[in-house]
């Protein structure tokens, strides 16, 4: 019953390093996303992918890539970390059907400095 | 332009009282809204959605109302308890102008039951 696992938990990075964060869901989910909160704002979608083999821009996807492994799994690169991009980064999945809610991870938060 | 808006950063309540989360939204063509609760180094979880065809919807102390006239919905918690204490975040979501569904959420509310 692990749900969305996302790894690392914690990550502190320098300026102009890369990095890779992971997401993996065991609930046979066809769509997932990433998401990054900052503080006193919602969750922005940086990129999604609908069903294995797809990845579509989000609303904040400037800097990031992202690969949707197979089914399961769905990571996050930053080629070029920036201070800008120090956040918490929750990965979410959703089962097909209207109604579905999006399951999260509990998150990786991630200091660039 | 935010497209829903949850207006109130804060809330405080006395324990067994009534928690009324409120959220506000613009676009006449969200089908689904959801509120999702989140506690400090977790992820948020669901908590209870409703469809734009419906105007209220009801799960044990949890009830969320929608009124598509005003584009406003409102979360009712009754009775309110300590666990309850969490940033409560209201989402929305259309398949309309290409948003596949996608989620937008508002910037929380972060709600404190007090004992």
């Amino acid at each position: 019953n692990a749900g969305v696992t996302q790894t690392p938990k914690f990550q502190v990075l320098k300026t102009g390093q890369s990095m890779t964060l992971q997401c993996a869901q065991d609930m046979n989910h066809n769509s997932m996303y990433w998401y990054r909160q900052d503080p006193g704002m919602g969750l922005r979608l940086i990129y999604y992918s609908a069903s294995e083999g797809t990845t579509d821009k989000g609303e904040v996807p400037n800097g990031y890539n992202v690969s949707r492994l197979n089914k399961r799994e769905f990571s996050l690169r930053l080629e070029s970390a920036a201070p800008s991009q120090t956040s918490v980064y929750f990965c979410a999945s959703r089962a097909a059907g209207g109604g579905q809610p999006q399951h999260f991870g509990d998150g990786t938060r991630l200091s660039i400095l | 332009d935010q497209q829903v808006k949850q207006n109130s950063p804060s809330l405080s309540v006395q324990e067994g009282r009534i928690s009324i989360l409120n959220c506000d939204y613009t676009n006449s063509m969200f089908d689904y809204f959801l509120w999702y609760k989140k506690y400090p180094a977790e992820g948020p979880t669901f908590l209870i959605s409703i469809s734009s065809i419906k105007d209220k919807n009801e799960d044990g102390r949890f009830t969320v109302f929608l009124n598509k006239s005003a584009k406003h919905l409102s979360l009712h918690i009754v009775p309110s308890q300590p666990g309850d204490s969490a940033v409560y975040f209201c989402a929305a979501r259309s398949f309309y102008g290409g948003s596949q569904g996608n989620l937008i959420f508002g910037k929380g509310t972060k709600l404190s039951v007090k004992p």
